[in-house]
């Protein structure tokens, strides 16, 4: 069974960092690319970020502006977000989830809150 | 980016009831050369991940109920939902995956009349 379980969020000051992961099994993890999508309280879904299963290609939203980073250990069929100079809007739950195109498994997300 | 549109936001739909909701993309998602639109639909219920429900427009995710049915192409794209059950009120969504980034519609709030 592919599971996705995702950690690391949790309340943070505007401008601060916070590193998410996702723990991925019940698959070939070095052979998918891994995305993350965001969901704000109460609004619609946004991509936010892909890697290739080799680690050595990322794609990333127009707004994360240079503030993300994805990277991945295949070794321990992990993938993470580096998220840096937090603000309010980025304030969501971030799933992870599996797919080059169409997503059919996603994690249970972890929710960022961002305030002071 | 390709921007996508759905119509209409929320409905309200009596049980048993045809329900449909419109999808329109930016520009068109078929790729001529295998003839396909890269076009998916999702249903989220509340506190859940999104679902994939039909995937290359028309075709149906393992284990989605034979009601939900996908059509249309290059543009334009309907969800159907043949009769409305109770556990299908949710939220909808559409999503390209032609052209990256993917980029998902706002979103159809289906609800019991």
């Amino acid at each position: 069974e592919v599971q996705l379980v995702e950690s690391g969020g949790g309340l943070v000051q505007p401008g601060g960092s916070l590193r998410l992961s996702c723990a991925a099994s019940g698959f070939t993890f070095t052979t998918y690319w891994m995305q993350w999508v965001r969901q704000a309280p109460g609004k619609g879904l946004m991509w936010v970020s892909r890697i290739n299963p080799d680690g050595n290609i990322t794609t990333f939203a127009d707004f994360v502006k240079g503030r993300f980073t994805i990277s991945r250990d295949n070794a321990r069929n992990t993938v993470y977000l580096q998220i840096n100079r937090l603000t309010a809007a980025d304030t969501a739950v971030y799933y992870c989830a599996r797919g080059t195109a169409m997503i059919p498994y996603w994690g249970r997300g972890t929710l960022v809150t961002v305030s002071s | 980016d390709i921007v996508m549109t759905q119509s209409p936001d929320s409905l309200a739909v009596s049980l048993g009831e045809r329900t449909t909701i419109n999808c329109k993309a930016g520009q068109s998602l078929l790729y001529t050369s295998n003839n396909k639109n890269y076009l998916a639909w999702y249903q989220q219920k509340p506190g859940q991940p999104p679902k994939l429900l039909i995937h290359w427009a028309s075709i149906r995710q393992s284990g989605v109920p034979d009601r939900f049915s996908g059509s249309g192409s290059g543009t334009d794209f309907t969800l159907t939902i043949s009769g409305l059950q109770a556990e299908d009120v949710a939220v909808y969504y559409c999503q390209q995956y032609y052209s990256a980034p993917c980029s998902f519609g706002q979103g159809t709030k289906v609800e019991i009349k």
